[in-house]
């Protein structure tokens, strides 16, 4: 499958600063990249939906002035949690598909850890 | 919207038998269904998906089944090993739309 690396793999914060993260697809160009966040022992939530050249669709509940996400490339997507609180501590994943295809292929993911 | 049901939420098995894990899914037009593994600290990884033109599809130990008319379908691992010990997901998508993700099978494969 297609290869998808985050960066940072891990990030410790302290609360009211911003954090970036970083989603590229290595060997395919991504038209739609999906954002996730996942708590202990529970399953994906979608939070958002970037199509490549347009802005991003915030599944109903997520703030969209609080998770800042920009899909300026093909290969490269951001995630920027602005003003972090320690309820905003998670594993961060993204996601590359294609149009027209059903699969995506997932990032390794993203801790982020608010002090 | 698509809702994805997933059981059991925790299954333990002896290292050799079969695991099954089972989901439902409620949208009919959802025409794909991949499987995920998630290792503890990392993201998921697909390891099977069928589409809806198809019953049944297999890859070594792991095979996938899907019922279009009941709207199920299931994850069948044969002989299992150690290493299959992690979290499984299934989902649920429409072409060019957003996956639904099941809630998660922790699969234990006991010694």
């Amino acid at each position: 499958g297609a290869v998808v690396s985050q960066h940072p793999s891990w990030v410790i914060c302290k609360s009211g600063t911003s954090v970036k993260i970083e989603c590229r697809s290595l060997d395919f160009q991504a038209t739609t990249m999906f954002w996730y966040r996942q708590f202990p022992k529970q399953s994906l939530m979608l939070m958002a939906t970037s199509n490549e050249g347009s802005k991003a669709t915030y599944e109903q509940g997520v703030e969209k002035d609080k998770f800042l996400i920009n899909h300026a490339s093909l290969t490269l997507s951001t995630l920027t949690v602005t003003s972090a609180h320690p309820e905003d501590s998670s594993f961060y994943i993204c996601s590359a598909g294609r149009r027209n295809y059903n699969e995506q292929f997932f990032g390794p993911g993203t801790r982020l850890t608010v002090l | 919207g698509e809702n994805v049901e997933q059981h059991p939420s925790t299954l333990s098995v002896q290292e050799g038998d079969s695991a099954v894990i089972k989901c439902t899914y409620s949208d009919s037009a959802s025409n794909y269904f991949p499987w995920y593994k998630q290792e503890l600290g990392k993201g998921p990884q697909l390891i099977i998906d069928i589409r809806s033109n198809v019953g049944e599809k297999k890859d070594q130990r792991i095979a996938v089944t899907l019922n279009k008319t009941a709207k199920h379908f299931s994850l069948h691992i044969t002989e299992t090993q150690p290493e299959d010990s992690a979290v499984y997901f299934c989902a649920a998508s429409i072409r060019d739309d957003k996956i639904i993700f099941g809630k998660g099978t922790r699969l234990h494969i006991l010694p």
